[in-house]
């Protein structure tokens, strides 16, 4: 029962491009998004956010897009650079539920951004 | 401000076998949270302590693993007896918020435990 879906395990881009990274999720009743980076042999760290009610938050070079009906987000990262190298996983919540704060986490894309 | 602190950074046990990991969470965080990530998997939540009772232990293995928050701070999660597939990352997260309401806020993850069972 995979709630929330990374279909890409791996991307590639060049530095200065575009890198874009996708998340999927079923349960309708996920109301918070959240992305998190991790490097090797350190613990996942939070990145950006956004909630059910907008369909956009930007944060610098990165922004992430919601698409409710579709159940879909997106992660840009403009421009990227080497060191976005890392595993980014989203993550989503039903912030309103019983079990608050519980993350649902996708299986994660590699980024891999080459100089 | 110091995060959160996990050991043994690296662990290795034959199955059968029992294992202990240690978390201090960020200080005045009251929301710990205790993950199980297999390799090529996402993180899994295995239990959430509010201060130091349980809130939610739905998708932790109870006949094998145990966990506690005495006083309300330092964590420890137990496995015994261990498995082949409980071979995983251990990542133990803190918060400040709490589950009755309020602002959905940040969890903050320790580096995690690498446990290997052979």
């Amino acid at each position: 029962d995979q709630q929330v879906k990374q279909n890409s395990p791996s991307l590639s881009v060049q530095e200065g491009r575009i890198s874009i990274l996708n998340c999927d999720y079923t349960n309708s009743m996920f109301d918070y998004f959240l992305w998190y980076k991790k490097y090797p042999a350190e613990g996942p760290t939070f990145l950006i956010s956004i909630s059910s009610i907008k369909d956009k938050n930007e944060d610098g070079r990165f922004t992430v897009f919601l698409n409710k009906s579709a159940k879909h987000l997106s992660l840009h990262i403009v421009p990227s650079q080497p060191g976005d190298s890392a595993v980014y996983f989203c993550a989503a919540v039903n912030a309103g539920g019983t079990s608050y704060g519980k993350l649902t986490f996708g299986q994660g894309t590699i980024l891999t951004v080459h100089p | 401000e110091a995060g959160v602190a996990q050991s043994p950074r690296y662990k290795i046990i034959e199955k059968r076998q029992s294992v202990a990991f240690w978390c201090n969470p960020i200080s005045g965080h009251a929301t710990l949270y205790w993950y199980q990530q297999i390799l090529g998997q996402g993180p899994k939540l295995l239990i959430q302590f509010q201060n130091n009772g349980v809130v939610d232990d739905s998708q932790l293995p109870k006949d094998r693993f145990s966990a506690e928050r005495l006083k309300g701070v330092d964590s420890t999660l137990k496995i015994q007896p261990a498995k082949l597939e409980d071979s995983a990352v251990y990542l133990c997260a803190s918060s400040s918020t709490s589950p009755s309401g309020g602002p959905m806020g940040t969890q903050y993850f320790g580096p995690g435990t690498r446990l290997t069972v052979l």
